[in-house]
């Protein structure tokens, strides 16, 4: 059973157009971070949501919690090559971390 | 740049050597951890360090073996590695393993990883 859920799991759109990605889960979590890995690197942390309906936004990414903390939402606005990466939810459950197997993410110039 | 260093960047072993590899940070971070990472997946945690004891062996096989010297340094002893071992290993670290109401899942930072292959 896969804890949180992610989708699309792939995602290549064209430059300039937006796109959501989902991270899911039946269980309640405290916090959830997004993190961005590119090819040979390791994950970067994008941001830590806390509270239930909170909206964070790092320039053209917006970061949704969902009010009952069992979801997250990644939105961004008019996508740039530089946006392709694998994008990962991650929290923490009972005594696990746990990480969704991740969106992988190609926007085409 | 990372904030965590890890080295070497690459490593090519034999089934029957010992090698290690070695992670840095120097952000005051009280907690460690190993991921291994295969292509096109997730990381997978392996181990964490709190405070410098391990906390959580994700029953990893006893051919790894995590050291932790100082609060700044985390070891992954590698010993008799099979083919399937190899993988990007991630290191990471946060502020503490957990949070204020004692919750695990505190936002990590991690290295670039040491890519191992087994021959």
């Amino acid at each position: 059973t896969q804890l949180l859920e992610q989708s699309p799991q792939f995602l290549s759109i064209q430059e300039g157009e937006n796109l959501t990605v989902y991270c899911n889960s039946s269980s309640v979590f405290s916090s959830l971070q997004w993190y961005r890995q590119e090819p040979g690197e390791g994950p970067v942390l994008l941001v830590t949501v806390v509270t239930g309906g909170e909206v964070k936004k790092l320039k053209r990414l917006t970061f949704q919690f969902g009010d009952a903390r069992k979801d997250s939402s990644l939105h961004i606005t008019a996508a740039q090559p530089g946006d392709t990466g694998l994008y990962l939810c991650a929290g923490g459950l009972g005594d696990k971390i746990i990480f969704g197997k991740g969106t992988r993410l190609h926007i085409l110039p | 740049d990372t904030e965590v260093t890890q080295t070497p960047k690459h490593l090519v072993m034999g089934m029957t050597n010992k090698k290690s590899l070695k992670c840095e940070q120097h952000m005051g971070h009280r907690a460690m951890y190993w991921y291994k990472q295969k292509a096109k997946k997730p990381p997978e945690l392996m181990f964490v360090y709190s405070y410098e004891k391990l906390s959580i062996n994700e029953s990893v096989p006893s051919r790894f073996s995590p050291e932790c010297p100082n609060s700044s340094l985390l070891n992954l002893h590698l010993h008799a590695l099979q083919p399937e071992d190899s993988a990007l290993y991630l290191c990471a670290s946060s502020q503490d393993y957990r949070g204020q109401g004692a919750e695990v899942g505190q936002p990590q930072h991690f290295g670039d990883g040491t890519r191992l292959s087994i021959l």
